[in-house]
């Protein structure tokens, strides 16, 4: 089957600019999480989703950082007036329910504030 | 959540076995040890996870001593395609989910 997939793959957005980030994870999958890596860092854990309920956006670094799962299954990590502190890549995991069982990763998105 | 201790780097050449030791002294009662691999440009991709003793899979091998305070993943016979960033996280599950806690991971460059 499918993995989880990411769109777009490489994003390109002037400071100040809009982007929205898909993401379309494995079907069937309960649990919905985004994090955000900058360069020669590991992930750093954004939001989780269970289902359409958005249960902790606790790391979300700011207000202008919205994410929405709202039919429980393709997700939209959505940043307004991008800067380039906001340029890292994007990842989204799924994972068939919401217990420490392994979490799938996709691609990413690569987010570059010029 | 406890924190996790792990080299920044570590070479090794073809065929040899990795050995990549976590340390983690706060661990608590109710977390595992879980380990990703990451290539570049991908997602981490899960390797294999613990409570105690030792876990085995088609992939790695994870040792977990008595008191938990530390893991060691195991690779068998690397090959080039084993280069790659290999993170040590503890996992507990709150709230009904798992939040991943990263850090900056093992550089591992298999030389041939």
């Amino acid at each position: 089957g499918a993995g989880v997939s990411q769109s777009p793959r490489y994003k390109v957005a002037k400071r100040g600019q809009d982007v929205a980030l898909r993401c379309d994870p494995i079907s069937g999958h309960v649990s919905l999480f985004w994090y955000q890596q900058a360069l020669g860092q590991g992930p750093e854990f954004l939001t989780y989703f269970q289902n359409e309920a958005q249960l902790d956006k606790s790391g979300l670094p700011s207000d202008r950082f919205f994410a929405e799962r709202p039919e429980g299954s393709v997700s939209t990590l959505k940043i307004q007036r991008t800067q380039q502190e906001d340029s890292a890549v994007y990842l989204c995991a799924s994972s068939p329910r919401d217990s420490a069982y392994e979490q799938y990763f996709g691609p990413g998105t690569r987010l570059t504030v010029t | 959540l406890a924190k996790t201790t792990q080299p920044i780097s570590m070479d090794s050449y073809e065929g040899q076995e990795v050995n990549i030791t976590c340390s983690h002294n706060n661990i608590a009662t109710n977390d595992y040890i879980t380990w990703y691999q990451q290539f570049p440009s991908q997602g981490p991709r899960f390797i294999i996870q613990g409570y105690k003793t030792k876990v085995t899979n088609e992939v790695a091998s994870l040792f977990i001593p008595a008191d938990r305070k530390s893991s060691t993943l195991s690779l068998p016979r690397v090959s080039l395609s084993d280069t790659a960033v290999y993170y040590c996280l503890v996992v507990r599950v709150s709230g009904g989910y798992n939040k991943l806690i990263f850090g900056a991971g093992t550089r591992l460059a298999v030389h041939p």
